[in-house]
């Protein structure tokens, strides 16, 4: 079993819809649970982060962690244009390995 | 300026040939990574180092080797590039007292023919 699965995309919506972006993971060591966001030609940035399970909600974005079923979710609300970008679900285990998803790839349409 | 620069941007060359990509930082911050992005495998780690004198393999650091000649600099060697050595890679800082923020570089694009 792979250690990171993301839904593999790429996923098309209208502006204005609500988008929901899924990985699971298979090691319990992970310690932080993470989105970035990738634009095209750019470097990922770190969108969201948390480190225990529930909801962390920022402006038109949440984050949801169930350590459970070892499976995290990132929704946007009210999708724009400029949210079309590659998201990497990652996690921190512990500061001494980064392990990251494959990402999906989101275009949202005008 | 970009708080993390990575040069070249992109490298076209032949098997065989020795590659070295630069990573440049003004973040101040001790630990750097290299990393490679391929389509549908995302990013993967090839070494990271916490310090100047701290190197560490990451989960493919084959074919690769890295020196980290100050804080501020990190730069990744391919000795003899192969063609499935070609991809994108990019490299990224850290600071422990941030959480896992990582800060990243725009990336080289590499292609091996």
């Amino acid at each position: 079993q792979k250690e990171v699965e993301q839904d593999p995309g790429p996923l098309s919506v209208p502006e204005g819809a609500i988008v929901s972006l899924n990985c699971t993971y298979s090691n319990s060591a992970f310690q932080y649970f993470m989105w970035y966001r990738q634009y095209s030609r750019k470097g990922p940035e770190l969108l969201m982060y948390t480190y225990s399970s529930g909801n962390k909600e920022d402006g038109r974005f949440t984050a949801q962690v169930d350590k459970s079923s070892k499976y995290i979710s990132l929704f946007i609300r009210d999708s724009q244009p400029s949210d079309s970008a590659t998201y990497l679900c990652a996690w921190d285990n512990y500061g001494q390995n980064f392990v990251f998803g494959p990402g999906t790839r989101l275009s949202v349409l005008p | 300026d970009a708080d993390v620069t990575q040069t070249p941007r992109n490298r076209i060359t032949k098997t065989g040939k020795r590659i070295m990509l630069e990573c440049s930082q003004t973040k101040g911050h001790d630990r750097m990574y290299w990393y490679r992005q391929d389509p549908g495998l995302g990013l993967r780690l090839i070494y990271y180092s916490f310090d100047v004198k701290d190197i560490n393999k990451g989960e493919i650091s084959d074919g690769y080797s890295v020196s980290r000649q100050a804080q501020a600099k990190f730069s990744l060697s391919l000795e003899s590039a192969i063609p499935n050595q070609t991809a994108l890679y990019f490299c990224a800082t850290s600071d422990p007292g941030q959480g896992p923020l990582q800060h990243f570089g725009d990336g080289t694009r590499l292609s091996i023919l």
